[in-house]
């Protein structure tokens, strides 16, 4: 059964570097999602993604934030100033058709930021 | 504003003894109400889809209804294998057309006792 697979599972940067997080979203799906869980937290929205734009962001998805569709099949997630408060689970989710079809979520990445 | 609230936030079974966990949701327009199982530092798998109010999903010793203010998952003889959080969201129409944002509940987290 096709997944959505994600790398690294985990990364550990210094306050204020980049990290790029991978996804490899299931390979007929055209909607593309990033999610954040914070520890103890609720899963939160950040973007989502269709037709190589945006369309939808979060209040977290600030300038620090970008996505991009490198080629036809990764989706990557890039953080470019990394703060303490940026550690958290990262979560790739992708569906068929954004406005009805369930979204399929990846086992994460879970990045610290010291 | 768009809310999901869940309850009870945890709950220990015996293995057997049913139990049902709730949803509340508030939400402007729902595109579809989600069930989600979550282990210890992956993520979200998908376990059901409802849309409308009245409908009711099946699957093993699970199993989901949706009115239009609430979902509930019901438990059915749980077993040991089923200890996990168990995660709502729903999906929102939005003005800015079908962007697919999923809102999630802080989950209730199950263990189920041999």
């Amino acid at each position: 059964e096709p997944e959505v697979t994600q790398t690294p599972s985990h990364q550990v940067t210094q306050m204020g570097q980049e990290v790029i997080l991978r996804c490899v979203p299931i390979s007929n799906h055209l909607y593309f999602y990033w999610y954040r869980q914070i520890l103890g937290q609720k899963v939160e929205f950040l973007v989502s993604f269709y037709n190589n734009e945006i369309s939808e962001k979060s209040e977290i998805f600030d300038d620090q934030f970008s996505v991009e569709r490198p080629d036809g099949s990764n989706f990557t997630l890039k953080i470019r100033s990394t703060k303490l408060e940026d550690s958290a689970m990262y979560f790739c989710a992708s569906n068929r058709d954004g406005s009805t079809d369930t979204q399929y979520f990846g086992p994460g990445t879970r990045l610290t930021v010291l | 504003e768009d809310q999901v609230t869940q309850s009870p936030e945890a709950l220990r079974l015996q293995e057997g003894e049913s139990s049902s966990l709730n949803c509340s949701y508030t939400v402007s327009g729902l595109r579809g109400l989600f069930w989600y199982r979550q282990d210890p530092g992956k993520g979200p798998e998908f376990l059901f889809t409802l849309y409308s109010a009245g409908e009711e999903k099946e699957k093993e010793r699970l199993k989901a209804t949706l009115t239009k203010k609430e979902s509930f998952l019901h438990i059915t003889a749980p077993k040991p294998e089923d200890s996990a959080t168990y995660l709502c969201a729903v999906r929102p129409k939005t003005y800015s057309g079908n962007t697919g944002k999923l809102i999630f509940g802080q989950g209730t987290t199950l263990q189920v006792k041999p």
